[in-house]
């Protein structure tokens, strides 16, 4: 069965920096791509980040680039998102998700999420 | 980047009448890499539909998908009162990957 774990939200001040964690299990993690997409308050689903098998291709939305940084250890089946330079409108649950690698790059299965709230 | 723009916002039925929810994408998708979830409160989302059209694993047959290019449609076919939802689509053709703004399923 495909469990992701996730852990690391909480309550950051503006500015401040976090990092999620993603452990995975009940599949090969080390031949599948993952993401992370986040919600906002009341609000619809955002596509925040994803990263190939290996570690080697990172990519990201506009409003992350040069602030997150997305990375796995496939040794610990892990990965993570370390997020710097945090504002009130990043503060949103954040979900992490394994990506098929058939026919496209789909979330199939999804973590529980954790709640990041930026606030002084 | 392609905006997804489901409507309507808010459908409300009856327990066994069908559901039918639409996304219209800004451009339109070269392939059909048109995904449907469903998020049920206090819940993470859920993949429902794939490639506009293919039913993900589990997922009853009374949810099904269609459409290409810009127009597409997710049916319910008899709701049940667990498919009380918000219903997202998202399209994985071109990045950056975006989402609907999300279509709320209620039960009269």
């Amino acid at each position: 069965e495909v469990q992701l774990l996730q852990s690391g939200g909480g309550l950051v001040e503006p500015g401040g920096s976090l990092r999620l964690s993603c452990v995975a299990s009940g599949f090969i993690f080390s031949n599948y791509p993952m993401t992370w997409v986040r919600q906002a308050p009341g609000k619809g689903l955002e596509w925040v980040s994803a990263i190939d098998p290996s570690g080697g291709g990172t990519y990201y939305a506009d409003s992350a680039k040069g602030r997150f940084t997305i990375s796995r250890d496939n040794s610990k089946s892990t990965f993570y998102l370390q997020l710097s330079s945090l504002r009130a409108e990043d503060t949103a649950i954040y979900y992490c998700a394994k990506l098929t690698i058939t026919n496209g790059w789909i979330n199939d299965y999804w973590g529980q999420g954790t709640l990041v709230t930026v606030s002084s | 980047e392609i905006v997804l723009t489901q409507s309507p916002g808010t459908v409300s039925l009856s327990p066994g009448e069908r559901a039918t929810l639409s996304c219209r994408a800004s451009q339109s998708l070269s392939r059909t890499y048109l995904a449907w979830y469903q998020q049920r409160p206090g819940q993470a989302p859920r993949l429902l539909i794939s490639g506009a059209s293919s039913r993900a694993t589990g997922i009853p047959d009374r949810f099904s998908g269609s459409g290409s290019g810009t127009d597409f449609t997710l049916t319910i076919s008899r709701l049940q009162p667990e498919d009380v939802a918000v219903y997202y689509c998202q399209q994985y053709d071109r990045a950056p990957r975006t989402f609907g703004q999300g279509t709320k399923v209620e039960i009269k």
